[in-house]
């Protein structure tokens, strides 16, 4: 069973404007974090924020924030002030444990998120 | 820079040929991780290593064959592989804690000819 859920396959956004990425999860944990992270064209994978399941708050980095719905199990990023440097495709992970013992990141199928000038 | 380095960053390689994949970090993690990652696919974890010890290996075929000698280095070893083997593959290493971040390598595109 999918894990991490995101239904965007594709997002545009004008620059300057804020663009949400939808993101939820599924897991019977009590304690698990979440993340997010940016892929540019070149592939590497850049970590942008994370959120703990225990944090109260949500989190915010720069202008990434994390919106994050306990209930709804969903977390979805906010991109404040898009940028052109912004264009990337956007994945959402948790470490969750597999057969073997470890805590491993799964990853959603990612959104690909394209800012217009 | 994530602290994660791959070699080489990109690999054309023949069907009968053989090539290694190379992971470096010097973060003092001790996982490390294998994904494959195909266009229009999400990402695939291929294996997993905690203290050098695979602990996952997500049925992946034996013409990929990793080997990690130590926590900080991390290797793929390619033979015989198919064209549909073309990929991005990215290495990541990361505290055993599961509530932090993985830091990923800049990936190893492989084309397979």
């Amino acid at each position: 069973a999918q894990k991490i859920t995101q239904t965007q396959p594709g997002m545009f956004v004008q620059e300057k404007e804020a663009v949400t990425l939808d993101c939820t999860y599924d897991t019977s944990d009590q304690s698990y974090g979440l993340f997010w992270y940016k892929q540019p064209s070149s592939g590497e994978m850049i970590f942008l924020i994370y959120q703990g399941s225990y944090d109260e708050q949500n989190a915010t980095e720069g202008r990434y924030s994390l919106n994050f719905q306990k209930a709804r199990k969903s977390a979805n990023l906010v991109i404040s002030a898009s940028q052109l440097g912004d264009s990337a495709m956007y994945f959402c992970a948790m470490r969750e444990r597999a057969s073997g013992g470890s805590y491993i990141p799964t990853f959603g199928r990612g959104t690909s998120l394209i800012v217009h000038p | 820079e994530t602290g994660v380095t791959q070699t080489p960053r990109h690999l054309v390689m023949g069907m009968t040929n053989k090539k290694s994949l190379k992971c470096e970090q010097h973060l003092g993690h001790n996982a490390m991780y294998w994904y494959k990652q195909s266009a229009k696919k999400p990402l695939e974890l291929m294996f997993v290593y905690n203290f050098k010890e695979q602990t996952e290996n997500n049925s992946v075929p034996s013409r990929f064959s990793p080997e990690c000698p130590n926590s900080s280095h991390l290797f793929l070893h390619l033979h015989t592989l198919q064209p549909e083997d073309s990929a991005l593959y990215l290495c990541a290493s990361s505290p055993l804690d599961k509530n932090t971040e993985a830091f990923f390598g800049q990936g190893t595109r492989l084309t397979v000819v």
